[in-house]
């Protein structure tokens, strides 16, 4: 089944504490992209990815760093996590957008709900 | 700064209205705008446009793109309590080639549609 996963699902964490925040899709997507979730914000983009070892920075990229080794997996990393990182993280791909039909339909992850006190 | 404004925020209707829900950008080097709809989960996708002027359609939603006026716009006819959700609009930049790489999104349109 073509699927995004991310692990984990839900991650409660104190101030400080360095996590990382897994994203993996079986797809063979060349587009990678992570976003946050907020109460009357929409979706931001954290971090986008074209292809492999080729990441940019989205609207909201304090704070958080990303690598892209490998063409299936695009981790979040937090190293030093605060309070106003809480909230709703979707992991997104899509093969290269726009290069044939339907190719820019982005599949997203299920979420990760993370609160950091 | 990139911006994208949808409108309204908020929305209540009825089953059987037909509503629009609007999005206007100020951006730097627009590629696509992109719809999703967003239910209780992860956002799915409605519509990619590039081009104005050329209304994209699926079942009862359409969507349409003025790259002039900078804005599109996505109707729902017909309303059914199953269209209540959160819609967003997406503008992607920067693509080297492709229809985009960053993607900035607005706030949303909470609908919600009584029976």
């Amino acid at each position: 089944e073509a699927q995004v996963t991310q692990n984990p699902r839900y991650l409660i964490t104190v101030t400080g504490k360095k996590l990382t925040v897994t994203c993996s899709q079986n797809m063979n997507h060349e587009y990678m992209s992570w976003y946050r979730q907020d109460p009357g914000l929409g979706l931001r983009q954290i971090y986008y990815s074209m292809n492999v070892e080729v990441t940019d920075k989205g609207d909201v990229p304090e704070g958080y760093k990303v690598s892209r080794k490998e063409k299936r997996n695009f981790p979040l990393i937090l190293e030093s996590p605060s309070p106003n990182q809480t909230s709703l993280y979707f992991c997104a791909s899509s093969s290269s957008p726009g290069r044939g039909r339907k190719s820019y339909e982005q599949y997203f992850g299920p979420g990760t709900r993370l609160t950091v006190t | 700064e990139d911006k994208v404004v949808q409108s309204p925020l908020s929305l209540v209707v009825h089953e059987g209205d037909t509503v629009t829900l609007n999005c206007s950008y100020e951006v730097t080097n627009f590629r696509s705008l992109l719809w999703y709809k967003q239910e209780k989960k992860a956002p799915t996708f409605l519509f990619m446009l590039t081009s104005s002027g050329i209304e994209k359609k699926s079942g009862r939603l359409s969507s349409i793109l003025d790259k002039k006026e900078l804005f599109s716009i996505l109707n729902i006819t017909a309303t059914q309590t199953g269209d209540s959700a959160i819609y967003l609009c997406a503008v992607g930049l920067n693509a080297g080639g492709t229809s985009y790489g960053k993607l900035t999104f607005g706030q949303g349109t909470i609908l919600t549609v009584h029976p």
